[in-house]
Parts: structure tokens; sequence; C-alpha cells
């Protein structure tokens, strides 16, 4: 039972352009989410979280929005580069302590 | 900065063997996790551990058992390694309400 999914496996997009991961998940409980992106051979990098009491988070390029209604979240990646080509996933806490990850997304920006 | 350290990198294991997979925090923080990361299923959780000697079990525990003797330190044991437990294996380390930090990751091979 998939809690939290990426239906996407890949997404390619120009360098300069905008990228948009999606994320879905089905448990109300979560109240904590956050994006994590993943090189080959190295463990995941914390990007961004937001709360479940919010509905947008903004950190320079990356910004996350939150659809409680819809139990959707969404990274958009403004203009993206080409370092930003990896592995994207979306993760979701339940109280505080348990920590649910999606299956990824992987991003290639072409230039 | 916050350091996540798996006692290994790459592993190379026989079917039936018992394997231990080490992880060490220096950030004293509460939550501790393992997650085995597969293509194309993104991050399962194996165990995570909110304290010191407590354990839950997550979404696929079968053929696993931890340890968490210590806070600064999570153990991740295959009883009887089997060739379906082949994946790369990821510690976290995290507080409430904030982002969980990832150690290196351990590729384990069982042959």
């Amino acid at each position: 039972d998939q809690q939290v999914k990426q239906n996407s496996p890949s997404l390619s997009v120009q360098e300069g352009r905008i990228s948009i991961l999606n994320c879905d998940y089905t448990n109300s409980m979560f109240d904590y989410f956050l994006w994590y992106k993943k090189y080959p051979a190295e463990g995941p990098t914390f990007l961004i979280s937001i709360s479940s009491i919010k509905d947008k988070n903004e950190d320079g390029r990356f910004t996350v929005f939150l659809n409680k209604s819809a139990k959707h979240l969404s990274l958009h990646i403004v203009p993206s580069q080409p370092g930003d080509s990896a592995v994207y996933f979306c993760a979701a806490a339940q109280g505080a302590q348990k920590l649910v990850f999606g299956q990824g997304t992987r991003l290639t920006i072409n230039p | 900065d916050v350091k996540v350290t798996q006692s290994s990198r790459y592993l190379v294991k026989r079917t039936g063997e018992k394997v231990f997979l080490e992880c060490v925090q220096d950030m004293d923080h509460e939550n501790m996790f393992w997650y085995r990361q597969d293509p194309g299923l993104g991050l399962r959780l194996i165990y995570f551990s909110y304290d010191v000697k407590m354990k839950e079990k997550g979404d696929i525990p079968e053929g696993y058992s931890v340890s968490r003797e210590k806070k600064e330190r999570f153990s991740l044991i295959l009883e009887s390694a089997s060739t379906n437990q082949t994946s790369m294996y990821l510690c976290a380390t995290k507080r409430r309400y904030t982002e969980a930090f990832f150690g290196q990751g351990t590729r384990l091979t069982v042959v």
C-alpha cells in the first residue's frame, strides 16, 4: 500500500524552463512534507519542506505547493539548471516520527 | 554539520549469512530510520526508532531486525541474508518536524 506516490518515473525539461514534479498521498494524518534530491551512489539530500498548515514555501529557485484537499504536493524549480538533473523524492511525515517516501522521479535537464 | 556515517559503502555477502549494517549519527537526534532503495520502488521504510531501545516496524520489516542500544547508533540486522535483499540501504536521522539527514548508503550484494 503506497501511501506516497510519484506517478511520473521521469521528466525531461529544457535548461532555463520550469520543472514541475508532482506527488500524491493518501494518509490524511501526514502533517509535514519534504522534497529530497538524490545522485547515484549518494544518500538523498534535503531540498525543501512544508508544514500542513501552509500551502506554499519558497527557497530560492525551489517552491513547494501543498493542496491538502487534493492530497497533492508539487515542487517547482525555476529556472532549471543542468545540475538539477537527479532523482527527486517526495516524503511525508506522520506524528513527527515515521517518514515515508515516494518512488522518485528522474529529472533530466537538457541544455 | 550533521554527520550520518554508515559502516560500509559496499558489501558482498553469501546467502544465509548474518549481516550487520551499522549507522552512527553525531547530532543527538531522537529518530533514526533504515530504508532500502530499489529501482522503481523508491525508498521503502524497513524500521525506525524514536528513542533508545525503542523500535517500530516500517513497511517492509520481514527478514530484518534492528538494535538501538545507544542514542547515536542504529543497527540493521539481516538474520539470514537472501538474494532478494540485494539493495542499497540508507540510514537517516532526524528531530521532530525537521528534515532527515541521510548517510552515504551501503550497496549490499547477496550472492
